[in-house]
């Protein structure tokens, strides 16, 4: 399996919603990525989790809370979202060093009403 | 901090045409350097990851360079076609870390039928 799988592909929550984003990775990988990405912008990392532990956080909002229950799973916990927080989020996962690329998922089209 | 630039920003070949699209990277001890294909509210494909001790790698009528050195990279397209209309994104990662990709500004594709 060398696909990173994400769910839902779209969702629409108003700003007093709780939802939650999934990512599902079997290739192995000991590293996995939470990106933000804005229309005809490059992503912007948010999270990163090596072996389990969240290794970077590039100040993020706590609106945004990551959970990586094993290794093969990442999770992305929404409370309390601005609409400015609308976007495309993507997950990655990759190994924490050495000589392999990303692999991404298609990606969550988020929209806050 | 490392930087990534790509140049153009956008780009409008008619079809048949050979291309290069750049990538230029301010620090040069990097593990190794990805070109990415996206296409409009979609994830990010894999295209071609080349490791430092590397000079290019090649899919297809893809063709891409590294010239760490000078800190630079270039993707070439050969014998273009409308299906190879996206944006393409590099994506390098550090040699010291080794735990986080950086990621070029992207160049936006058209090819004219």
């Amino acid at each position: 399996d060398t696909e990173v799988t994400q769910t839902p592909k779209h969702l629409v929550m108003g700003m007093t919603n709780k939802k939650s984003l999934k990512c599902e990775q079997h290739m192995g990988h000991r590293a996995m990525y939470w990106y933000k990405q804005k229309a005809k912008k490059p992503p912007e990392l948010m999270f990163v989790y090596s072996y389990e532990k969240l290794s970077i956080n590039e100040s993020v909002p706590s609106r945004f809370s990551p959970e990586c229950p094993n290794s093969s799973l990442l999770n992305l916990h929404l409370h309390a979202l601005q609409p400015e927080d609308s976007a495309l989020y993507l997950c990655a996962s990759s190994h924490p060093y050495g000589a392999v690329g990303y692999t991404f998922g298609s990606g969550t089209r988020l929209t806050v009403v | 901090k490392q930087e990534v630039t790509q140049i153009p920003a956008a780009l409008s070949v008619p079809e048949g045409e050979n291309l290069v699209l750049n990538c230029s990277f301010t620090d040069s001890a990097i593990y190794n350097l990805q070109w990415f294909r996206q296409d409009p509210g979609k994830g990010l494909t894999s295209l071609l990851l080349i490791q430092s001790s590397q000079r290019e790698q090649t899919s297809g009528r893809l063709n891409a360079s590294l010239d760490k050195s000078s800190g630079r990279s270039t993707l070439y397209i050969a014998a273009s076609q409308p299906g190879d209309s996206a944006t393409y994104l590099c994506a390098v990662r550090p040699g010291d870390t080794g735990n986080q990709f950086y990621f070029g500004t992207g160049t936006s594709l058209t090819v004219i039928p």
